[in-house]
């Protein structure tokens, strides 16, 4: 059971634009920066969104994210097939006093 | 370019301790800005935080591991190090090692590695 609540999967066709929830509390999303990973089949997670809202370099734009009290979202716009993979979202819990991680979504790009 | 390269056995018995290091080039893990941290993910399951070490080798531990975690480092080698003690099957999973910054976002991480623990 994950600390953090994110939907088992998501989908959408090409170039439509997806959504990726995660719920946590006021002790980790409430009160931390929020975090996102794309892990594709058979690879480490690559970091997507860090400081809740902004993209490393090389991220396209495609990619955004926002917080608001104790949950987090990330959106995927234009989608593309390459986009298929596992999103995680992640964050420090102060009460746990350790860093969290969702359960992960699955995007299947129809 | 920043790399991490985990190594170590790919098979424990049970009870016995796990350990693993992590090979960082292209960064010193001296360095003041980042913590050096050990992440693992049971197949087809989510991620876990298991503890990370910071340049003056301060640890802080996952509470639900820390009476079996240890992490070191070796900054001749420039290599952290994750034990792993007394592993059940549970303990089965991918373990990655990955730079993190204070705010906890992991920018690198190593391609991870399997380990089994079977007898």
């Amino acid at each position: 059971q994950s600390v953090l609540t994110q939907p088992p999967s998501v989908s959408a066709a090409p170039g439509q634009k997806v959504t990726i929830s995660c719920s946590g509390s006021s002790s980790s999303i409430g009160s931390n920066y929020v975090s996102w990973y794309q892990q594709l089949p058979g690879t480490a997670p690559k970091l997507l969104i860090y400081e809740t809202n902004n993209r490393p370099s090389g991220i396209p734009d495609r990619f955004s994210a926002s917080k608001s009290g104790t949950s987090a979202t990330l959106d995927i716009s234009g989608l593309q097939t390459g986009d298929e993979a596992d999103y995680y979202c992640g964050t420090w819990d102060s009460s746990l006093r350790a860093h969290v991680f969702g359960g992960g979504t699955k995007l299947t790009v129809l | 370019q920043l790399q991490l390269q985990e190594s170590g056995p790919g098979l424990v018995k049970p009870s016995e301790t796990l350990s693993l290091t992590c090979t960082v080039s292209g960064d010193s893990i001296t360095t003041t800005t980042y913590y050096w941290a050990w992440i693992r993910q049971p197949p087809g399951e989510g991620l876990e935080w298991i503890g990370s070490i910071f340049y003056t080798g301060a640890t802080y531990y996952n509470p639900s591991l820390k009476s079996r975690v240890t992490i070191s480092k070796d900054t001749s080698e420039n290599q952290f190090s994750l034990r792993l003690s007394s592993v059940a099957a549970a303990d089965t999973a991918v373990y990655y090692c990955a730079r993190h910054a204070t705010h906890g976002w992991c920018d690198y991480w190593g391609q991870g590695t399997l380990v089994a623990v079977s007898s």
